[in-house]
C-alpha cells in the first residue's frame, strides 16, 4: 500500500523564519496534494503537483515534486502566525483510482 | 450547498452505544469518501462511494462500521457498539467526478465529526 512519511513531525519556528516540510513516498506518485488543517477543522486544499519537477507557489508557500515523483517539499517563506497548523501531504497512487492516502502530518507552530 | 457539511460536529458516546454520523457533500459531487483521523495522526481511508454504489470499503476497521449513501447524495457512517478505540475525528470528502482526482480537481473536505467514546 501507499505509504507517506512526513518530516519533521513537528516544528516550532520564530515568526519571519523560513521552513521546509518534506513528504516521501515508497512508491511513484500519480498526484501529490498538500493540505492544511487547523485544530477542530477540516482540511484546506493548498496545491496539487502531478508532473516530475513541478513547482507551484501560492502566496508565501511553495511546493515542489521531485523528478522521480517520490518526494515533495513544502517551503514557507517569512513564516507568520497564520501559517500555524497541521500540514498534510496526500497522494494518489498510480492506477489506484481516486483515493488519497495521507502522511502523518507536520505540526507547525509559529512564535510571534 | 457551498461546502461539505458534517453533523454532528461533536459526539460523546458511552461505550457500547451506536452512533450515526452524517455527511452532506457538495451538490452534484459524484464521489464521496470517509476518513478516520485519530489524535495526532493523518486521515486514514475508510470507504468510498461513487453515487450510491459503495465501491471500496477496505478501510472499515471492523464489521461494526457501516456506511451508506442510498440516493447518491447524503451519506451516513454508522458505528455499532462503539469502543474507546473508535474515538477519532471522522472526515467526509467529496469530489466532482469519479475519475482520478489529479484530473478532476481537488478533494473537498468537511470539518469533521469528533467522536469521543467514554
Amino acid at each position: 500500500s501507499q505509504e507517506l512519511e512526513q518530516s519533521p513531525q513537528s516544528l516550532i519556528v520564530q515568526e519571519g523564519k523560513n521552513l521546509t516540510i518534506n513528504c516521501t513516498s515508497s512508491k511513484t506518485l500519480y498526484g501529490l496534494y498538500w493540505y492544511k488543517q487547523k485544530y477542530g477543522e477540516g482540511l484546506i486544499f493548498l496545491m496539487m503537483l502531478q508532473k516530475g519537477g513541478e513547482e507551484k507557489s501560492h502566496e508565501k508557500i511553495t511546493a515542489k515534486l521531485d523528478e522521480k515523483k517520490q518526494q515533495s517539499s513544502l517551503h514557507i517563506t517569512a513564516s507568520q502566525p497564520s501559517h500555524a497548523g497541521i500540514y498534510l501531504c496526500g497522494a494518489e497512487p498510480i492506477f489506484a483510482g481516486n483515493m488519497l492516502t495521507f502522511g502523518g502530518g507536520t505540526r507547525l507552530m509559529v512564535k510571534p | 450547498g457551498a461546502g461539505v457539511s458534517q453533523s454532528p460536529r461533536y459526539k460523546v458516546a458511552k461505550r457500547g452505544q451506536d452512533v450515526a454520523l452524517r455527511c452532506d457533500p457538495i451538490s452534484g459531487h459524484v464521489s464521496l469518501f470517509w476518513y478516520q483521523q485519530a489524535l495526532g495522526q493523518g486521515p486514514e481511508f475508510l470507504t468510498y462511494f461513487q453515487n450510491e454504489a459503495q465501491l471500496d470499503k477496505s478501510g472499515l476497521p471492523s464489521d461494526r462500521f457501516f456506511a451508506e449513501r442510498p440516493e447518491g447524495s447524503v451519506s451516513t457512517l454508522k458505528i455499532q457498539r462503539t469502543q474507546q478505540e473508535d474515538s477519532a475525528v471522522y472526515l467526509c470528502a467529496s469530489s466532482l467526478t469519479s475519475g482520478s482526482i489529479a484530473h478532476t480537481g481537488e478533494l473537498f473536505f468537511g470539518e469533521g465529526s469528533r467522536l469521543t467514546v467514554l
